[in-house]
């Protein structure tokens, strides 16, 4: 599989900010998905996109799937210290083998 | 509680040693899958099985071995071909035919070589 491009690849946050991380790939997926790995620990699902143009938000998550299908959006809004970790993307092909982003690292500013 | 269980967490391999990582789910999950995470890269795919006794190789599978004789069991063996193997290395599992949701993953294991 492809390694999707990813950024910004770490950034810096200061607690209540809203942030923003994106993803894009050369090739069409049918389903994006978005993973936050604490330090030491395997990656948790955050969101699933399933379809062009979607918007979905759990909490204070937000994702949109591209109308392109080439790329896609994860919005944390009101940041708060345990939002600290790395935020993966993922595309995911026929096939359903997954491809994923090299990864947002996300550290807090108390 | 249903999930994936990987072990050892830790794992240290002396030079031209063979190691196994386990990896056991009771999601009831058909398909299992290894990935290797190294720092700032995304995770890159090892070997992945979808049905018991089949399994084919990923993007990295050289100096890997893996077996699939249980529907819960996806063992890795990290053999002494491979020539860079201290990384991190998740499981994952899936059900087939489910268009929805994403991979379930392991909290992995941390391999160095020393």
């Amino acid at each position: 599989g492809q390694q999707l491009n990813q950024s910004p690849q770490s950034m810096f946050i200061q607690e209540g900010e809203d942030v923003s991380m994106n993803c894009t790939s050369s090739s069409i997926f049918n389903t994006w998905l978005w993973y936050k790995q604490d330090p030491g620990e395997g990656p948790v699902l955050l969101i699933a996109l399933y379809k062009a143009g979607e918007l979905t938000s759990n909490g204070r998550l937000t994702a949109q799937f591209g109308i392109t299908r080439k790329d896609s959006f994860l919005n944390i809004s009101a940041s708060i210290p345990s939002d600290v970790g790395i935020y993966f993307c993922a595309g995911r092909s026929n096939d359903y083998k997954l491809s994923f982003g090299a990864g947002t690292t996300v550290t807090v500013r108390a | 509680d249903g999930g994936i269980t990987q072990s050892p967490k830790y794992l240290f391999r002396k030079e031209g040693q063979n190691v196994t990582l386990s990896c056991e789910q009771n999601l009831n999950h058909d398909a299992m899958y290894w990935y290797r995470q190294d720092p700032g890269q995304g995770l890159r795919l090892i070997y992945y099985s979808q049905i018991v006794n089949d399994f084919q190789k990923g993007d990295i599978a050289e100096g890997y071995s893996v077996s699939r004789e249980k529907k819960e069991s996806f063992p890795l063996t990290v053999t002494s071909a491979q020539k860079n193997p201290t990384a991190f290395y998740l499981c994952a599992s899936r059900r087939q035919g489910m268009a929805r949701g994403g991979y379930t993953f392991g909290s992995g294991t941390r391999l160095t070589v020393v």
